[in-house]
């Protein structure tokens, strides 16, 4: 069965630095998210991501995040300036079309020191 | 805005029983789906079954099955013949049909142990 693709699986990053978390979705959907999920704490959706461009985004994407489909098959999340509260797991997640099943990948283990 | 309310933190049941986790909604939409996530220790996100709140009969996906009570906004889950692989955080989750809206709203999430 096709899958989402994370990587890496955990990412370790000295707080101010800039990550990229990188993605694969599932090859014939068309829609993109990204969520978050602190620990402990419930999944909060951070942005989705159609047609290249951003679709929808919460409160919490602010200009510190951004999105990016690079080529036909990547889709990263960008974090500048990294800060210790942006450590969290980070789910990538595709579906077919909108209110279709949204499929996860395994996530990344975020963590800022 | 949406809300999606699991008001049991935690739950535990032997192997082969059967456990209902709880799950509530609040929403103004008319058009929505539910869905109920797993997510096992390993942390990954997993679709257990799905909802559509035009059709008043019950999903089910083998030994999953839910109990959708759209006046109540009640969207329960019955695991039947539980499995010690059924050890997990569930997730209930809401997505609205109209409006163009992409996002799942989440419950805080119910993390059931089952016991051999």
């Amino acid at each position: 069965e096709p899958e989402v693709t994370q990587t890496p699986s955990h990412q370790v990053t000295q707080m101010g630095q800039e990550v990229i978390l990188r993605c694969v979705p599932i090859s014939n959907h068309l829609y993109f998210y990204w969520y978050r999920q602190i620990l402990g704490q419930k999944v909060e959706f951070l942005v989705s991501f159609y047609n290249n461009e951003i679709s929808e985004k919460s409160e919490i994407f602010d200009d510190q995040f951004s999105v990016e489909r690079p080529d036909g098959s990547n889709f990263t999340l960008k974090i500048r300036s990294t800060k210790l509260e942006d450590s969290a797991m980070y789910f990538c997640a595709s579906s077919e079309a909108i209110n279709q099943p949204q499929h996860f990948g395994d996530g990344t283990r975020l963590s800022i020191l | 805005a949406q809300t999606v309310t699991q008001s049991q933190p935690e739950m535990s049941v032997q192997e082969a029983e059967t456990v209902t986790l709880s799950c509530t909604y609040d929403t103004s939409e008319s058009n929505y789906y539910l869905f109920w996530y797993k997510q096992p220790p390993s942390r990954q996100m997993i679709l257990v079954i799905r909802q559509e709140a035009y059709k008043q009969q019950n999903a089910t996906e083998n030994r999953f099955s839910v109990n959708f009570q759209k006046a109540a906004k009640s969207f329960s889950l019955k695991i039947s013949d539980s499995q010690l692989g059924d050890t997990a955080m569930y997730f209930c989750a809401f997505i609205a049909t109209q409006g163009g809206s992409e996002k799942l709203v989440f419950g805080k999430g119910t993390k059931l142990t089952v016991n051999p």
